[in-house]
């Protein structure tokens, strides 16, 4: 069975910080996604990243897929208060047909 | 608005009961998936269906069911409702088999009492 973990688990910091949290696993996956959800919402996906070594840029977030294909990392430079949420990340194998969720890290940015 | 839809938004029964919660997929989509996610148990993968047909199976309890119907929306049937079955329930979409890149509904979250 695929496994994802996600640290830290939980993270505050102040508006304006960098951050980075970490998604990793022992087994290689097709491909990573990562989803931000907020309280009582379904979660929404934010990147999907399928060749190791890939760097994707969304304006403030960049994500990382590891060489190997079994690790992803998110960065967020100069945090802001609507960045708050749990950060997801997902990935399924190369069949598409086991697909998990890591536990999250919860991040609040506070003014 | 991801185009995901799901109905209730939110339910309250007594244990023992039995529901059902709908989803309809986004426009063009014909994978839909069942999540369950409580707190101590984060997001779950239940069950995906393929154009009417089951594709894969995660960690589904025998008293639920779902099924995917010539529309492509779907339905996902709790029986025999526990304490424990108190959780959000995320209906999901995507446009092929394979699960990469999927589209959450807003949830119906289950209280059972």
């Amino acid at each position: 069975t695929q496994l994802l973990e996600q640290s830290p688990q939980f993270l505050s910091i102040q508006e304006g910080e960098n951050l980075t949290v970490y998604c990793n696993s022992s087994s290689v996956f097709s491909s990573l996604q990562w989803y931000r959800q907020e309280p009582g919402e379904g979660p929404v996906l934010l990147v999907t990243v399928v060749t190791g070594g890939e760097v994707k840029k969304l304006k403030r977030l960049t994500f990382q897929f590891g060489d190997a294909r079994k690790d992803s990392s998110l960065h967020i430079t100069a945090a802001q208060t609507g960045d708050t949420g749990l950060y997801l990340c997902a990935g399924g194998d190369n069949y598409g047909q086991n697909f998990v969720f890591g536990p999250g890290t919860r991040l609040s940015v506070l003014p | 608005d991801s185009g995901v839809t799901q109905t209730p938004k939110h339910l309250i029964t007594a244990t023992g009961q039995r529901v059902t919660l709908r989803c309809s997929p986004r426009s063009g989509d014909l994978s839909v998936y069942w999540y369950q996610q409580s707190l101590d148990q984060g997001l779950q993968f239940l069950i995906q269906y393929y154009n009417g047909e089951e594709r894969a199976k995660g960690n589904i309890l025998e008293r639920f069911s779902a099924q995917q119907f010539p529309d492509l929306h779907s339905e996902l049937n709790l029986s025999s409702l526990e304490l424990g079955d108190s959780a959000l329930y995320f209906c999901a979409s995507s446009v092929e088999r394979r699960s990469d890149t999927q589209y959450f509904g807003p949830g119906t979250r289950l209280t059972v009492l």
